[in-house]
């Protein structure tokens, strides 16, 4: 059984620069999560769809950050223009409703 | 902000040994849910209890749940070194699907 997938694994950018992550959920799941974790402030869900619509992006840090699920299948962050502040790792996780979240690996990220 | 507060922050264990870790929320729930996390992996489903559940087992891990405090505890019996992890405590407030993780205890089992 395939896990939820994520790319890259690891990411090292300049600052200005414009960041892509991807994320395959697991099939037949309807939930896909977004979320960030670091030491200062923990794993903080950022965004979530429900059948491919967003649903909740209170969690967005700011207009920097974006996601899109164009289909069911495969989902996006997009961070444009990077930061240092926004190093971390990002995690993808999916879920079928009611179910507990299954996550990816993690891109970590690290902005120079 | 975190719902959930884990205590300790940090643990260190013979292999063998019990271990228990603790977590307060702030907030009335429906349910409370474990999570395992791997250096270097994404977070592992480990147990979930509902809020009419006081206690619930799994193998060598077991869940109490006091919603009166406010509080859970996770124990791990006969602690393994491959039991080395965070764990997290995740509590829905919003809505089963948006959870809301706790700040974690970082587990050490020493063979």
């Amino acid at each position: 059984d395939a896990g939820v997938i994520q790319s890259p694994r690891h990411e090292v950018t300049e600052m200005g620069q414009e960041v892509t992550l991807r994320c395959k959920p697991i099939s037949g799941h309807d939930y896909l999560f977004w979320y960030r974790q670091t030491m200062m402030r923990g794993l903080e869900l950022l965004i979530y769809f429900n059948n491919n619509v967003p649903i909740d992006d209170s969690g967005m840090p700011e207009d920097r950050f974006s996601a899109k699920m164009p289909n069911a299948s495969f989902s996006t962050l997009k961070i444009q223009p990077s930061e240092p502040r926004d190093s971390a790792v990002y995690f993808c996780a999916s879920s079928l409703a009611g179910q507990p979240q299954h996550f990816g690996d993690g891109t970590r990220l690290s902005i120079l | 902000s975190q719902q959930g507060e884990e205590d300790p922050q940090a643990l260190s264990i013979q292999e063998g040994e019990n271990a228990t870790m603790n977590c307060s929320y702030k907030t009335s729930i429906n349910n409370l849910q474990w999570y395992r996390q791997n250096s270097g992996r994404g977070l592992v489903h480990l147990i979930l209890i509902r809020s009419n559940e006081r206690e619930k087992h799994s193998g060598r891990l077991r869940v109490t749940l006091d919603t009166s405090k406010k509080s859970s505890s996770l124990l791990i019996t006969a602690s393994r070194a491959a039991d080395t992890a965070s764990y997290f405590c995740a509590t829905a407030p919003g809505g089963f699907q948006k959870l809301v993780f706790g700040t974690g205890t970082r587990l050490l089992v020493s063979p």
